[in-house]
């Protein structure tokens, strides 16, 4: 099974700041690397697939980046609806496996 | 709008069983594969099971093999989870999602307790 870990695990920010979240897998996934946001109470969205695409109606603020074992979601300038938990998830090899979860919330 | 309603969740004792449905629209549903992933109270996200657009192919995470079974009736744009042999760590808001992720549910609340 394929581990993910998410760093760091809580990211205090200011509206307008930059967020780096990090993905780091146990073994190389290729490219099939998935992010997802999540809020309270509502199901995950998809926001970025295949390392670095991203899914529609996601907001240009938002990219991934890396290959194989490091992956890297950054939010150019973080907007009051980012506050959320972020997921990755691998898509490589069976099973379907999600990181930890990062917290992005308002300092 | 492409849609997926899950329903069947409840409270059931350890031991016990649930059929958890979802129901697709707004989309050719045997066209794509589907998956259901789980949240427990609390946690993060784990994936729980997948199956293909014609059932030909079914994977399940080593944590619910042997006690959950995946289906679907594509003929009812329908997909489901038997769910045997519950334990108390099978508690989570249940998800259907399809193919790439790109759309589920809004969850269906499974506890298991005594």
């Amino acid at each position: 099974e394929i581990m993910l870990t998410q760093s760091p695990v809580t990211l205090s920010l200011s509206a307008g700041e930059r967020a780096t979240l990090s993905c780091r897998a146990s073994q190389s996934v290729s490219r099939f690397l998935a992010w997802y946001q999540q809020k309270l109470g509502q199901a995950p969205r998809l926001l970025i697939y295949d390392v670095s695409k991203r899914a529609a109606g996601i907001p240009a603020r938002f990219s991934g980046s890396g290959s194989g074992t490091d992956f890297t979601l950054t939010i150019s300038s973080l907007e009051p609806e980012d506050f959320a938990v972020y997921y990755c998830q691998q898509r490589s090899n069976w099973p379907l496996t999600f990181g930890g979860g990062t917290k992005v919330e308002i300092k | 709008d492409v849609q997926l309603v899950e329903s069947g969740g409840g409270l059931v004792q350890p031991g016990g069983s649930l059929r958890l449905s979802c129901m697709g629209s707004e989309f050719t549903f045997y066209s794509y594969d589907m998956n259901w992933v789980r949240q427990a109270p609390g946690k993060g996200l784990e994936w729980v099971s997948y199956i293909s657009g014609s059932s030909s192919l079914i994977k399940y995470a080593d944590s619910v093999q042997g006690r959950f079974t995946v289906s679907r009736d594509n003929g009812k744009n329908s997909l489901y989870l038997q769910m045997k042999s519950l334990r108390v760590e099978d508690t989570a808001v249940y998800y259907c999602a399809r193919q790439a992720f790109d759309y589920w549910g809004q969850g269906t609340l499974v506890t298991v307790s005594s």
